[in-house]
């Protein structure tokens, strides 16, 4: 089968860094993306990795290494709106998305 | 600005009652997507086109069904809802262009009550 694990909920401080990680078994890989996704919202964009290595935009970091089948999102800079759950979603060797069901993240001041 | 619109944002239907769901986008992209996610979990991808080539998942039951009468436009409809059909269906583009343009780009979503 195929499957995506992230933890189901974590929680940091406003100002702190968190570290968000994905681990995957897929039929194949065409690339990793992390979506943000805020209560009762549809998912927006993050970030997409198909090479390894760490991929910086602004305050959010994506990590990925295929031979571990593992990514992290990182967070810099917390920020109240950052409240959120964040999926992670592989594009397999058929070039279907596989999902993982999100981790939800608390901010607290 | 290019966007993915649903409409309506919120639907309310009785047990039985067909309903229809529509999307349109304005960034000219190949690929459209119908989502259900219902709550705490990720997205059930139930059909996509590329361009006017319909593909059904095999999980997808009969009630579903989907039109994309062009481009732009792309209908979900729900044939007889049920109480486990309650969710929030989400419309994705992609611009899919073989080599690239992967990332999908959501629609704010339809929340579909059955009563």
């Amino acid at each position: 089968g195929q499957n995506i694990d992230q933890p189901t909920e974590m929680t940091a401080t406003e100002g702190a860094i968190v570290q968000i990680n994905c681990t995957y078994q897929t039929s194949g890989f065409n690339g990793l993306f992390w979506y943000q996704q805020h209560a009762g919202e549809a998912p927006t964009f993050l970030s997409y990795n198909v090479l390894d290595g760490l991929e910086e935009k602004g305050r959010f970091s994506s990590f990925l290494s295929r031979s571990k089948g593992y990514s992290y999102l990182l967070l810099k800079e917390l920020q109240m709106k950052d409240s959120a759950s964040y999926l992670c979603a592989v594009l397999n060797s058929n070039y279907q998305l596989i999902w993982g069901a999100g981790t939800k993240l608390i901010i607290k001041p | 600005d290019a966007m993915v619109i649903q409409n309506p944002r919120y639907q309310v239907t009785q047990f039985g009652k067909p309903v229809t769901l529509s999307c349109s986008q304005t960034l000219n992209h190949n690929v459209m997507y119908w989502y259900q996610q219902k709550s705490s979990q990720a997205p059930k991808l139930l059909f996509h086109y590329y361009d006017k080539d319909f593909n059904n998942e095999a999980d997808t039951p009969d009630n579903f069904q989907s039109r994309r009468p062009n481009t732009s436009f792309c209908f979900l409809d729900i044939r007889s809802p049920g109480l486990g059909d309650a969710a929030m269906y989400l419309c994705a583009t992609s611009a899919d262009t073989g080599t690239g343009g992967y990332e999908q780009y959501f629609g704010p979503g339809t929340r579909l009550t059955v009563t």
